[in-house]
């Protein structure tokens, strides 16, 4: 299987705490890209970094690439409530960003 | 941004019985759409990929006499599920690619959570 490897599986914080998911994954990339899915519901992105990329921000997030490592990381800043979510790393070797591969995902609690 | 919507959000249908999921991108032509399939607390894996005009591309291990995808648009790919038996329960999730193909974020459906009883 191709598919990514999350860690930790399941990841407990009250609010305000920052939470970091890692990903790793097996072949060579074109981009990574982080997604959000509430449960039982769709896929919201959150954010794409390309291989050439070594971080990136976007509001409380930041992500972080390592190509030598085949792994990303997420860190969510000053977490709410509202983030409880489970969070998937996808990678994407076509270059087309859209084919994916997604990692087992990390199941995030927010607790107030 | 662009939007991806797919019915029927849920179904329960009787097992033997066949169900059609859709896809369509509203505000965009999508010559390529995408067919993932999620078990409970599982990821998604990747069934199969629907081309308009042509024959989807399946996944190792998806047969593709199962699931019945049709792209007979720019906006519409079908996933029908035929003689579906319990173990086809799962959550179905389509995404779409923007025409022509770049660099972009995939457009995800809502997903569609198919229970066979």
């Amino acid at each position: 299987s191709q598919q990514g490897e999350e860690d930790p599986q399941a990841l407990s914080i009250q609010e305000g705490e920052n939470a970091t998911m890692n990903c790793s994954y097996k072949t060579s990339i074109n981009n990574l890209q982080w997604y959000r899915q509430n449960s039982g519901r769709g896929l919201v992105h959150l954010i794409l970094i390309r291989s050439n990329e070594r971080e990136k921000h976007s509001g409380r997030l930041r992500v972080t690439l390592d190509t030598s490592k085949k792994s990303s990381s997420l860190l969510i800043t000053a977490s709410r409530a509202a983030d409880t979510a489970s969070y998937f790393c996808a990678t994407d070797a076509t270059g087309t960003a859209s084919k994916l591969t997604f990692g087992t995902g990390t199941r995030l609690q927010v607790t107030l | 941004g662009a939007v991806v919507s797919q019915h029927p959000s849920w179904v329960i249908c009787k097992s033997g019985t066949s169900v059609k999921i859709e896809c369509r991108s509203l505000d965009f032509q999508a010559t390529t759409m995408f067919w993932y399939r999620q078990f409970p607390k599982q990821s998604l894996m990747l069934m199969a990929t629907s081309n308009e005009g042509s024959k989807a591309t399946y996944e190792q291990g998806v047969e593709k006499d199962k699931f019945l995808i049709n792209h007979a648009s720019l906006t519409l790919s079908t996933l029908t599920v035929t003689s579906a038996h319990p173990e086809d329960s799962s959550f179905y999730i389509c995404s779409a690619s923007i025409v022509p193909l770049s660099i972009f974020e995939a457009f995800f459906g809502q997903g569609t959570r198919l229970t066979v009883v």
